[in-house]
C-alpha cells in the first residue's frame, strides 16, 4: 500500500505559467486536502474535499482550483502561477465523517520565478 | 474560527532530558487535538493524538495533556534522543461533519549531544 503520492517531487515553474500538481490516495477515504508549507507560517490550507464531487476553500485559496473527479485523485492547479506560490505543497487524507486523522503525502516543492 | 498558538518555535534539549511543546486553542468546540512530527523532506506524521473526553495520554516517551478550561494542551517528550529532532506541530479541529483541522506554527527541536 502506497498510501498518498504526490507529483511532481519538485518543480521550477516561470511566472504565468499554469501547473498542475498531482495527489493519488489508495487508502479509498473520502476526505483530501491541499496545504502549502511556509517557512514560520506552518501548514496552511488550501482547498478541501469532504467527498468525491465536493469541493471546498480554506484558507488560502486565491490563485488555486481544485478537482474531485473521484475517490482517489485530488489534483490542485495554478492557473497563473506567481512567484508567491513559492512553497512546499502537502496533499492529505482522511477517512471524514469525524475521524479527523490526516494522512500526509511527501510534498512537491514548487518554485515560481 | 479556530486559532492555534504553539510555543516556542525553536527548543534545543540535551539528549537524555524532557522538551515540552505547549499549544493555545480558541475554539471552545475543539474536540480532537493531534501532533504531528515532520522530519526534514518529508511530509508530516501523526505521533499521538488525544480527544476531549480525557485529560492524558501517554505512548512510550511521548505523552500529551490536555486542559480544556484553560483551552491549551501540552507534547511531552521523555528521555529524548537523536532522532526526535524534528519539527512538530500541535493542531485542534472539530467534529462538525468534515475534517478541517488548524495547525500551529510549529516548533523546530534540536537533540543536543
Amino acid at each position: 500500500i502506497a498510501g498518498i503520492t504526490q507529483a511532481p517531487t519538485s518543480q521550477i515553474l516561470a511566472a504565468g505559467r499554469r501547473m498542475t500538481l498531482r495527489c493519488t490516495q489508495d487508502m479509498r477515504h473520502n476526505a483530501m486536502y491541499w496545504y502549502r508549507q511556509d517557512l514560520g507560517l506552518g501548514l496552511r490550507l488550501i482547498h478541501y474535499s469532504n467527498t468525491a464531487g465536493t469541493t471546498g476553500k480554506g484558507e488560502v485559496p486565491d490563485g488555486y482550483s481544485v478537482s474531485r473527479a473521484n475517490t482517489d485523485d485530488f489534483p490542485l492547479t495554478l492557473a497563473s502561477a506567481v512567484p508567491s506560490q513559492t512553497s512546499v505543497y502537502f496533499c492529505a487524507s482522511s477517512e471524514g465523517a469525524g475521524s479527523n486523522t490526516q494522512y500526509f503525502g511527501p510534498g512537491t516543492r514548487l518554485t515560481v520565478l | 474560527g479556530e486559532n492555534v498558538e504553539q510555543h516556542p518555535s525553536t527548543l534545543s534539549v540535551q539528549e537524555g532530558d524532557s522538551a515540552v511543546i505547549k499549544c493555545t486553542y480558541s475554539d471552545s468546540a475543539s474536540n480532537y487535538f493531534p501532533w504531528y512530527k515532520q522530519e526534514l523532506g518529508k511530509g508530516p506524521q501523526l505521533i499521538i493524538d488525544i480527544r476531549s473526553n480525557v485529560g492524558e495520554k501517554k505512548d512510550q516517551r511521548i505523552a500529551v495533556t490536555l486542559n480544556k478550561t484553560a483551552k491549551h494542551f501540552s507534547l511531552h517528550i521523555t528521555e529524548t534522543q537523536p532522532e526526535d529532532s524534528a519539527v512538530y506541530f500541535c493542531a485542534a479541529s472539530t467534529s462538525s461533519g468534515d475534517d478541517k483541522i488548524i495547525f500551529g506554527k510549529g516548533t523546530r527541536l534540536h537533540i543536543l549531544p
